[in-house]
């Protein structure tokens, strides 16, 4: 059973690449999620994607877009990378969040990005 | 202010006492609360949840809830060197989409 798993693992970039980090779950979930970790900064949300079809904006979307490929699948695209990027990338699932119903998130092994 | 906040630490304890860890939120329409653990180059798993006031235990962990002082806490009974590691807490907001919002983690270093 892999749960989430992401691709690459690692990769090193130069300013003003692009590049597609990808993630796919096979646990059914409704819900998936893109997140940065930075030393003393914990996780942020970048994107999110509560159901097939919607995404939304999480707390640092600029730089970033998403897509919500099927219900197994969900894509972060770094148009044109900048330094300040460089960041571990976490992508994790859960089933939908609802009012009294919060479910917790299952996190693929994350993707350590550089951009020289 | 932080959303969530939390010591960095680190924290230390000697092997076999009781770590204690502790976070506050701010959003008081907050429903649902996690601590997570991460080893150092790992990816989050889960450790506890816990939706209602009070106390949650599983094992030798204990959650703790009190939502009118908005503050959980995460008990580890017997403390051993294989749960030194970032334990990070995270909060689902009542509003605006359910995002969850994680604490910058607290450093765990349990000493044999």
């Amino acid at each position: 059973n892999a749960g989430v798993t992401q691709t690459p693992k690692f990769q090193v970039l130069k300013t003003g690449q692009s590049m597609t980090l990808q993630c796919a779950q096979d646990m059914n979930h409704n819900s998936m999620y893109w997140y940065r970790q930075d030393p003393g900064m914990g996780l942020r949300l970048i994107y999110y994607s509560a159901s097939e079809g919607t995404t939304d904006k999480g707390e640092v979307p600029n730089g970033y877009n998403v897509s919500r490929l099927n219900k197994r699948e969900f894509s972060l695209r770094l148009e044109s990378a900048a330094p300040s990027q460089t960041s571990v990338y976490f992508c994790a699932s859960s089933e939908a969040q609802r009012p009294g119903h919060n479910q917790p998130q299952h996190f693929g092994d994350g993707t350590r990005l550089s951009i020289l | 202010q932080k959303e969530v906040e939390q010591n960095s630490g680190p924290l230390s304890v000697p092997e076999g006492a009781i770590a204690s860890l502790n976070c506050t939120y701010s959003d008081r329409g907050s429903q649902s609360f996690f601590w997570y653990r991460q080893y150092s180059g790992k990816s989050p798993e889960l450790i506890m949840f816990i939706y209602s006031n009070g106390d949650k235990e599983d094992g030798r962990f204990t959650a703790q809830l009190n939502k009118a002082s908005q503050y959980v806490s995460l008990l580890i009974r017997d403390s051993q060197p294989s749960d030194s590691a970032t334990y990070l807490c995270a909060v689902i907001r009542g509003t605006g989409g359910f995002k969850t919002i994680f604490g910058a983690g607290t450093r765990l270093f349990v000493k044999a």
